[in-house]
């Protein structure tokens, strides 16, 4: 069984670009979530996608803003990138949104913007 | 504001002893809380978790303790070994949803 993925691994923009990060989740699971964790923080939650609905926002402004696909998979997409951005985003995913159902993180993709 | 706060960002202990890592929070609509572990390059691992119901949750060397009244918990390793040495993060939820708040994160070192 294959564990969550997420790619890239590690990505450098500038300040006002665009930028697209990718999770596989678990194999049968319909739930993903995304995380923010600034250096020296923990994990923020961003949204989650519960069968290709958003499912739940945290506090992070529209150019923040996702896609889950038919087969659960699913990509952050960032506008306009800030400074502030720089972080590591963890994606989750588990069995279904129910919040006994235990969550498995991907390793991260670790964004700078310069 | 932060809602789960870990105030020791890092602990030493020796082998074989216990090691004790602690969580305060201030959202009391908080009513599910878990105990997550992260080492270098990997993402986050649940441990345990506890519900508000109880105060007492316990797998193997891995125990996790409820102070409702003080908004606070802990998480007792006993006996400490070198490969709990990670950076662990106490994390709540509230109601049905499965969002998690997580707080900064403690880094345990387990030392021969």
């Amino acid at each position: 069984e294959t564990g969550v993925t997420q790619s890239p691994t590690h990505l450098i923009k500038t300040r006002g670009q665009q930028v697209t990060l990718r999770c596989s989740s678990q194999s049968g699971h319909n739930t993903v979530s995304w995380y923010q964790q600034a250096l020296g923080q923990g994990p923020q939650f961003i949204f989650q996608y519960y069968r290709e609905e958003e499912n739940g926002r945290g506090n992070f402004p529209p150019r923040f803003s996702g896609l889950q696909f038919p087969n659960y998979s699913s990509e952050l997409n960032v506008n306009a990138l800030e400074l502030d951005d720089s972080a590591l985003y963890l994606c989750a995913s588990s069995l279904t949104s129910r919040r006994g159902d235990e969550q498995f993180f991907g390793p991260g993709t670790r964004l700078t913007v310069l | 504001d932060q809602q789960v706060k870990q105030n020791s960002p890092s602990l030493s202990v020796q082998e074989g002893r216990i090691s004790i890592l602690n969580c305060d929070y201030t959202n009391s609509m908080f009513d599910y809380f878990l105990w997550y572990k992260k080492y270098p390059a990997e993402g986050p691992t649940f441990l345990i978790s506890i519900s508000s119901i109880k105060d007492k949750n316990e797998d193997g060397r891995f125990t996790v303790f409820l102070n409702k009244s003080a908004k606070h918990l802990s998480l007792h390793i006993v006996p400490s070994q070198p490969g709990d040495s990670a950076v662990y993060f106490c994390a709540a939820n509230t109601g049905t949803a499965s969002k998690l708040t997580f707080g900064t994160g403690t880094r345990l070192q387990v030392t021969l």
